[in-house]
């Protein structure tokens, strides 16, 4: 039972463009999303979180939004670098430690 | 300060044996959690542990455990091998309540785990 659903594995955006990634998930008792991002051989890197009370949570170039209604939730990357390019995972915990990660997208920036 | 560390980087193990991971979290991080990550699967929770106990487990059979020395490092450790076993095997350290939350955990670059 997939709770976390990540539907594009893959994806290329022009430098410069904005990226959208997007994540859904089944379980309404999730009230902390985050992103990470991974490059081969390393481990996932946090990049942002966001609370189930909050719509909107930006820093820097990356901004989250999460729509509850419709159990959804986006990265946006603005403007796209070459060195965004890596596997990004939403994942989602119901406030204890276990996070429940989705099967992953890889962004690819094309210069 | 020193992240976290996974040793062995690699390791080739034969179907029906039985192996040892071992991770070593941030200095003063007290929890620490394990997952499995396969092609397709994304990331798996395995278990979670604070203060040497388990607080938290996933959907793994009895095959897979662990443990938490007092110093807060933390061993994994699988029996009886499967093929299926083999995956990067990545732990994660985090301050109290604060890995779900606000920064998320901090990952070790994993130990890749080959059942032949």
């Amino acid at each position: 039972d997939q709770q976390v659903k990540q539907n594009s594995p893959s994806l290329s955006v022009q430098e410069g463009r904005i990226s959208i990634l997007n994540c859904d998930y089944t379980n309404s008792m999730f009230d902390y999303f985050l992103w990470y991002k991974k490059y081969p051989a390393e481990g996932p890197t946090f990049l942002i979180s966001i609370s189930s009370i909050k719509d909107k949570n930006e820093d820097g170039r990356f901004t989250v939004f999460l729509n509850k209604s419709a159990k959804h939730l986006s990265l946006h990357i603005v403007p796209s670098q070459p060195g965004d390019s890596a596997v990004y995972f939403c994942a989602a915990s119901t406030g204890n430690e276990k996070l429940t990660f989705g099967t992953g997208t890889r962004l690819t920036i094309i210069p | 300060k020193a992240g976290v560390t996974q040793t062995p980087r690699y390791l080739i193990k034969t179907r029906g044996q039985q192996v040892t991971l071992s991770c070593s979290p941030i200095s003063g991080h007290r929890s620490v959690s394990w997952y499995q990550q396969t092609p397709g699967q994304g990331l798996q929770f395995l278990f979670e542990y604070f203060s040497e106990t388990q607080r938290n487990k996933g959907n793994f059979p009895g095959r897979f455990s662990g443990r938490q020395f007092s110093n807060s490092r933390s061993e994994m450790n699988v029996s009886t091998l499967e093929l299926g076993d083999s995956a990067l095997y990545l732990c994660a350290s985090s301050l109290e309540g604060q890995g779900a939350k606000n920064y998320g955990y901090t990952f070790g670059s994993g130990t890749r785990l080959t059942v032949v």
